[in-house]
């Protein structure tokens, strides 16, 4: 099973939105609603963000949202703060009955 | 609260086998599917494993199939991991993450250091 594509950075300004995209596959991210997005920062366990391809836990910021377009998932984060600077990573459940994590995505806040 | 409380670091030799454990609180064990999912130094998040607790319904990732046993003490609430024939790649942070019932990682350990050095 193949990594899901991320890109490896991306970045903005503090108040601007930014988008990280993720994409699978027919087997995975196009064939199920269960994709799901973490923020990592360094040193710590990821904290999840997205879940069912849009739905924040409770808890998390209505600045985080999430979609899905064919094969390719993505996490919107609106109005980017400087708390926000962090890893992001998707992740699919696959139909041979396991999950893929995307590569990661380092945001950086300028 | 969920807690999942992890074993703490550990270090082996190239071919010898790990096993590192999850004490889980603050919830019905029984209720949710527990993984593991592993970080190696500067790499991303990489899926091991998945075990139900209500019986011992195992889903491994083919690339450890054959190496890695997940197991669970449902008294104890505690799940393990098991990672054997140990390779100087396998050097990581191991996680535990339960499943939120919709295929997601909803609570996560605090992470386990396992270092393979010879």
């Amino acid at each position: 099973q193949s990594a899901l594509t991320q890109p490896a950075s991306v970045s903005g300004s503090p108040g601007q939105s930014i988008t990280i995209s993720c994409t699978g596959t027919s087997s995975d991210v196009g064939a199920y609603n269960y994709v799901s997005w973490y923020q990592q920062h360094p040193g710590k366990a990821p904290k999840l963000m997205i879940f069912d391809v849009s739905n924040r836990p409770s808890g998390v910021s209505n600045r985080f949202s999430g979609s899905k377009s064919g094969n390719t998932a993505s996490l919107t984060i609106s109005g980017v703060q400087a708390e926000d600077e962090a890893d992001y990573y998707c992740s699919s459940y696959t139909s041979s009955v396991t999950w893929v994590f995307g590569g990661g995505t380092k945001l950086t806040v300028l | 609260q969920v807690q999942l409380v992890q074993s703490g670091a550990d270090v082996k030799k190239p071919g010898a086998s790990v096993k590192v454990s999850c004490k889980a609180s603050g919830y019905t064990f029984s209720s949710y599917y527990m993984h593991w999912v592993r970080q190696a130094p500067g790499q991303g998040l990489e899926w091991m494993g998945r075990i139900n607790p209500r019986g011992d319904g195992t889903n491994y990732a083919q690339k450890f199939q054959g190496r890695i046993t997940v197991t669970r003490d449902t008294p104890t609430s505690t799940v393990y991991m098991e990672l054997h024939s140990l390779r100087t790649e396998d050097t990581a942070v191991y996680y535990c993450a339960r499943d939120g019932n919709n295929w997601n990682f909803d609570s996560w350990g605090q992470g386990t250091l396992v270092t393979v050095s010879s």
